[in-house]
C-alpha cells in the first residue's frame, strides 16, 4: 500500500534534548511538508521541500531543522532551541507537476517534552 | 499574509441535523480550496477540493462545499449528519496553479454529533 509513514507514534523527551521525527513516503511524490498541530491552532507549516537537497522555511521554522537526502524521506529535528516543542507533528507529501494537487498526510507523531 | 478563518470552533448537533461550517480566506488571487477531516485517532484526510470549474463541489461521505468568489468563502455543508461525522474539520487554501504550494489552514472546527 502506498502512503506516508511517521514513527514513532508517541515520543517523550527531556527538555534540552534534540529529537528527530521520521517521515517516509512511497507515493513517489516530489514535495514533502512538515506541520505542527496544537489544539485550537490548526496546522502551521514548519518546513517544506520540493526536491532532494532543497527545502524552505515555513511560518514557524525557528527551533527546527530538516534534511532531504532522499526523495522518500524528510526527517524533522526538533532542537533544544524550540521553546514549546510539545505538539502533534504531521508530515505530508504532494505531487508537483501538472497543476494544483492535494497534500496527503501521515498519521502524525505526538511529541511530549518534559 | 494569507489567512483562513473558520467561524465556529465547536459545533454540537443531533443526528439528522443539517451542517454548515463557514470558511473565509483573505487572498484575492487564484486560490485552491480544501476541506480536510480528522476523525478521532485517524489520519487527516481530504473531504473535498476546489481548483476550478463548478463552484459547487461534492466530496466523500455526502459532504459538499460551495466556492463563492465574491465572498471569499468556501463553506462546507451536509444535509443530514451522522454520529460518525464526529471529527475535527479544517479548511485550507493555497495559491496559484502549481502543485508545489504551501497550505494555509484554518484553526479547525470540532464537530460533535450526538446520537
Amino acid at each position: 500500500d502506498g502512503g506516508i509513514t511517521q514513527s514513532p507514534k508517541y515520543l517523550f523527551r527531556k527538555e534540552g534534548q534534540n529529537v528527530t521525527l521520521s517521515c517516509e513516503q512511497n507515493l513517489n511524490h516530489d514535495a514533502m511538508y512538515w506541520y505542527r498541530q496544537d489544539p485550537g491552532q490548526g496546522l502551521r507549516l514548519i518546513y517544506y521541500s520540493q526536491i532532494v537537497n532543497d527545502f524552505q522555511k515555513g511560518d514557524i521554522a525557528e527551533g527546527y531543522s530538516v534534511s532531504r537526502e532522499k526523495k522518500e524521506s524528510f526527517p524533522l529535528t526538533v532542537t533544544s532551541a524550540q521553546k514549546n516543542p510539545t505538539a502533534f507533528y504531521l508530515c505530508a507529501s504532494s505531487i508537483v507537476a501538472g497543476g494544483p494537487h492535494e497534500q496527503y498526510f501521515g498519521p502524525g507523531t505526538r511529541l511530549t517534552v518534559t | 499574509a494569507q489567512s483562513v478563518s473558520q467561524h465556529n470552533h465547536h459545533v454540537i448537533l443531533s443526528e439528522a441535523a443539517s451542517l454548515e461550517l463557514g470558511c473565509n480566506y483573505s487572498y484575492g488571487g487564484t486560490v485552491n480550496l480544501f476541506w480536510y477531516v480528522q476523525y478521532p485517532g485517524q489520519h487527516l484526510q481530504l473531504l473535498l477540493k476546489y481548483f476550478s470549474g463548478d463552484p459547487l463541489v461534492k466530496g466523500i461521505k455526502g459532504f459538499e462545499a460551495e466556492f463563492i468568489k465574491s465572498k471569499f468563502s468556501f463553506n462546507l455543508r451536509k444535509p443530514s449528519v451522522q454520529w460518525s461525522d464526529t471529527a475535527e474539520y479544517f479548511c485550507a487554501v493555497n495559491r496559484g496553479n502549481s502543485g508545489y504550494s504551501t497550505l494555509t489552514f484554518g484553526k479547525g472546527t470540532m464537530l460533535l454529533v450526538s446520537p
